[in-house]
């Protein structure tokens, strides 16, 4: 069983560009949550989707940030018109169900760097 | 809202040697889960332990154990015999219960020499 998958691992994106990062749950998870990190730093929530649903987007920047989570597919954390401040590792990570009492497994991340 | 503070941001051990690393969180409510997670130089962050707040009893996980101080808010990991793969940042993690949102303190770095 494959663990969560992210790509790609390295981003490289010039300010004002468009950034699309994807996630592949494990399999048999529906469940998706997307977190940052900063340099030096841990992580911090950004959004909980599941199929097709937004459940908990709290932790997004209002502005130029959205995740989706579709029927068929991977979930995408896309960021728009990219500023230096957006470079950051983003990870993601899955579980099977809701509830505190399943683990989250996280991808390896996608390190973006923003020129 | 809650917090979770690691106030040692680098700690360093001989290999075979026990460390523990400290944790402190703040919440208000009463049902939770708390979690060590280590995250080694290739930056996949994997779970190491994690403790309800409900259980009185410190969860244990092979090398590592957590002391759980409800009372205190703390929640301190403590690595027995170290071995050169426990080198990584380890983050302490607090979750609501009902929620999904992990809550993760800054990290620490640990190093274990031979």
């Amino acid at each position: 069983n494959a663990g969560v998958m992210q790509n790609p691992r390295h981003l490289v994106r010039r300010r004002g560009q468009e950034a699309r990062l994807r996630c592949s749950p494990m399999k048999g998870h529906s469940h998706v949550y997307w977190y940052r990190q900063l340099p030096e730093e841990g992580l911090k929530f950004m959004v909980y989707l599941q199929k097709e649903n937004i459940i908990d987007e709290s932790g997004m920047p209002k502005e130029r940030f959205s995740a989706e989570f579709p029927k068929e597919g991977p979930s995408i954390l896309r960021i728009q018109q990219v500023v230096r401040g957006d470079s950051a590792a983003y990870f993601c990570a899955s579980s099977p169900l809701a509830g505190s009492s399943y683990e989250q497994y996280f991808g390896p991340g996608t390190r973006l760097t923003v020129t | 809202a809650q917090t979770v503070t690691q106030s040692q941001p680098e700690m360093s051990v001989q290999e075979a040697e026990t460390v523990t690393l400290s944790c402190t969180y703040d919440t208000s409510e009463n049902n939770y889960y708390l979690f060590w997670y280590k995250q080694p130089p290739s930056r996949q962050m994997i779970l190491v332990i994690r403790q309800e707040a409900y259980k009185q009893q410190n969860a244990t996980e092979n090398r590592f154990s957590v002391n759980f101080q409800k009372a205190a808010k703390s929640f301190s990991l403590k690595i027995s015999d170290s071995q050169l793969g426990d080198t990584a940042m380890y983050f302490c993690a607090f979750m609501q219960g009902g929620s999904e949102k992990l809550v993760f303190g800054k990290g620490m770095k640990l190093t274990v020499n031979p």
